[in-house]
Parts: structure tokens; C-alpha cells; sequence
């Protein structure tokens, strides 16, 4: 959906290293979540956001943090990287006024950590 | 706790046969229940949900999905696969209280074979 992107969309790093991946999104939505994608264990998410001023850890946060800075921004730092964090990792956004609440997701980053 | 199924990796069917893929959850009260595909390098798109009502639910690409609340099933089909169905499928759920959260299954390939 390319009202929600995704920079950078494809990341090598090293062990130890700070990264931080960012996501953007258009549709004016309140809520924003990061999850990310392993082969066999479908989408866990790592934090979501509820607004602004609202930031709550999800199913796997340790060694990641995250960072609201406007509505419509939402970056994942990974403090210190290990390999086990390499990922496929997506941003979503959903709008709290429907009761459903369908997510849209961004295009991903792939993230390698060597 | 709150879990989604998909209890088949992947699942191969021939152009032109009807496709089921299957799903099955465990969340208390009636949940809402989607489907994503996720294309090759590309992201989750949104293909349908249940709401409520009616049990068969109609989405996009010519997709249907059937929800069963005594087998807490929502299994998505298709009466005619095209090759061009070939991706990975999720199923997802959330609770009606206002969680936002959602609880993905772990994937199916499909895989449509000329």
C-alpha cells in the first residue's frame, strides 16, 4: 500500500550496530504497529502505538525500541543488533474509528545482521 | 491464549480447480477475523474480513472466505485458481474489544500450477 513506506527497504548491518527503520504513512491513521516476519512464524509484533503520546511493548520487544515522533512516523531502533534479528520486518497502520480496524501494511524492509 | 492456525504449509492446486486454504482460531468472544497475501518482495495486502452477519464473506481478486463459529474456522477460497494466486497467505484475528492487536497464523503457500 504505498500510502504506508518504508526506508530503508533492504539494510545489511553488523552485530552490535544501531539501526533504526522508519515508517511513514498518509492515511491519517492513529494507530501504528511494527511487526516483524520470520519463515513458519507468520507476523509477531514488536510495538504499537496508539497515538502520540501512547507506546506499548507487544508480543517480542526486547533488544528493540520505538520512537512516535508525529502522527504519522513510527521508527524501530535496534539498540544493539544481533543475528537473530535478521528479518523481514513491516509497519501497519489502522484507524481506530472503524470498529474492525483493518490494518495496512507497508512494503517491508528485509534486514540482515552478519 | 489466543492462537491462529494454519495447519498447512502449503498447498498446491491446478489452474482452474477450486482452492481452499485453512484456518482455524482459539479467542475468546467473537473475534474479527481477515485474510492477507503477501506477493513475492512485496508487502501484506488486505484481501477480506468478517465483521458479521452473513457467513461467506466476498473480497478482493475474486476471493471468498467462509466462517464456521462451532469449528471457530475461517477458511479463505476460490472456485477457479489462476496461476497468478501463487503467494503467501495469513490468516488474522482480533478481539472486539478494542485491542487493535492482531494474531496472525503462520502462513500458506499456494501454489497454483498450470
Amino acid at each position: 500500500d504505498a500510502d504506508v513506506t518504508q526506508t530503508p527497504r533492504n539494510r545489511i548491518t553488523k552485530t552490535g550496530k544501531r539501526i533504526m527503520l522508519e515508517c511513514s504513512q498518509t492515511k491519517g491513521h492513529d494507530r501504528m504497529y511494527w511487526y516483524r516476519q520470520d519463515p513458519g512464524l507468520g507476523l509477531r509484533l514488536i510495538y504499537y502505538s496508539f497515538d502520540v503520546k501512547d507506546i506499548n511493548k507487544g508480543e517480542i520487544s526486547d533488544g528493540y525500541s520505538v520512537s512516535r515522533q508525529a502522527q504519522a512516523k513510527f521508527s524501530l531502533s535496534l539498540e544493539s543488533a544481533i543475528p537473530n534479528q535478521t528479518a523481514l520486518y513491516f509497519c501497519a497502520t489502522s484507524d481506530n474509528r472503524q470498529p474492525q480496524e483493518t490494518q495496512y501494511f507497508g512494503p517491508g524492509t528485509r534486514l540482515l545482521v552478519l | 491464549a489466543q492462537s491462529v492456525a494454519q495447519p498447512e504449509d502449503q498447498v498446491n492446486v491446478a489452474e482452474g480447480n477450486p482452492l481452499t486454504v485453512k484456518c482455524t482460531y482459539s479467542v475468546s468472544g467473537n473475534p474479527y477475523l481477515f485474510w492477507y497475501v503477501q506477493y513475492p518482495n512485496r508487502g501484506l495486502q488486505f484481501l477480506l474480513k468478517y465483521i458479521t452477519g452473513d457467513n461467506l464473506v466476498k473480497g478482493s481478486y475474486g476471493f471468498e472466505a467462509e466462517f464456521n463459529k462451532s469449528q471457530t474456522s475461517f477458511h479463505l477460497k476460490k472456485p477457479s485458481a489462476l496461476v497468478s494466486d501463487s503467494a503467501l497467505y495469513f490468516c488474522a484475528v482480533r478481539e472486539r474489544r478494542n485491542t487493535g492487536k492482531l494474531i496472525f497464523g503462520q502462513g500458506t503457500t499456494l501454489q497454483v500450477k498450470p
